[in-house]
């Protein structure tokens, strides 16, 4: 079974902190995607990394995958109030025909 | 182009009754997987269809099922229904390549069971 671990579970910042979201396995993943939830719709994709060691950047946001593809995080700067949402990771290999999600990270911020 | 549509957005029902929950993906789409959500568990996959076949099942059980249609649009159905099936069921379409793993949600479906 495979599965992916966020941490942390919950965090709550001022407007204008940098966070970080980890997000980790004992997996192998051939692609890993970021996806971001507002109360009462579905999640949102906001990102797909697939080689190792990638880095992507959309705006303030920065997602790294790790070496080993087992891993990766997402790194806000300077967040916004409009960031408030759950954060979830989700991996995808060739072989499962589905993705497993994270628990997600729920983020707050304040203004 | 349009998002993926889930009907109805709320119902709520009564142990023992079944319900149907309908999924239209995204125009050119072929794969439409369904996932229930909950605040203890998370995102859970209950199945995935692709070109009218079922492949590949998660760990529900035997109540809930699916099909999916020429057009591609999926439903699913779940009978006998319990307290525990009160959830937010998620419908998400992709291409159906494998290798990328996107997927594209609706809105969901929130069901309450009473």
């Amino acid at each position: 079974t495979q599965l992916l671990e966020q941490s942390p579970q919950f965090l709550s910042i001022q407007e204008g902190e940098n966070l970080t979201v980890y997000c980790n396995s004992s997996s192998v993943f051939s692609s890993l995607q970021w996806y971001r939830q507002e109360p009462g719709e579905g999640p949102v994709l906001l990102v797909t990394v697939v080689t190792g060691g990638e880095v992507k950047k959309l705006k303030r946001l920065t997602f790294q995958f790790g070496d080993a593809r087992k891993d990766s995080s997402l790194h806000i700067t300077a967040a916004q109030p409009g960031d408030t949402g759950l954060y979830l990771c989700a991996g995808a290999t060739n072989n499962a025909g589905k993705s497993t999600f994270g628990d997600g990270t729920t983020l707050t911020v304040k203004p | 182009k349009a998002g993926v549509t889930q009907t109805p957005r709320y119902l709520i029902k009564t142990r023992g009754q079944q319900v149907t929950l309908s999924c239209s993906p995204i125009s050119g789409h072929r794969s439409v997987s369904w996932y229930q959500q909950t605040p203890g568990q998370g995102l859970q996959f209950l199945f995935e269809y692709f070109s009218e076949t079922q492949r590949n099942k998660g760990n529900f059980p035997g109540r809930f099922s699916g099909r999916q249609f020429s057009n591609s649009r999926s439903e699913m159905n779940v009978s006998t229904l319990e307290l525990g099936d009160s959830a937010l069921y998620l419908c998400a379409s992709s291409l159906g390549d494998r290798a990328t793993g996107e997927l594209f949600f609706g809105e969901g479906s929130r069901l309450t069971v009473l």
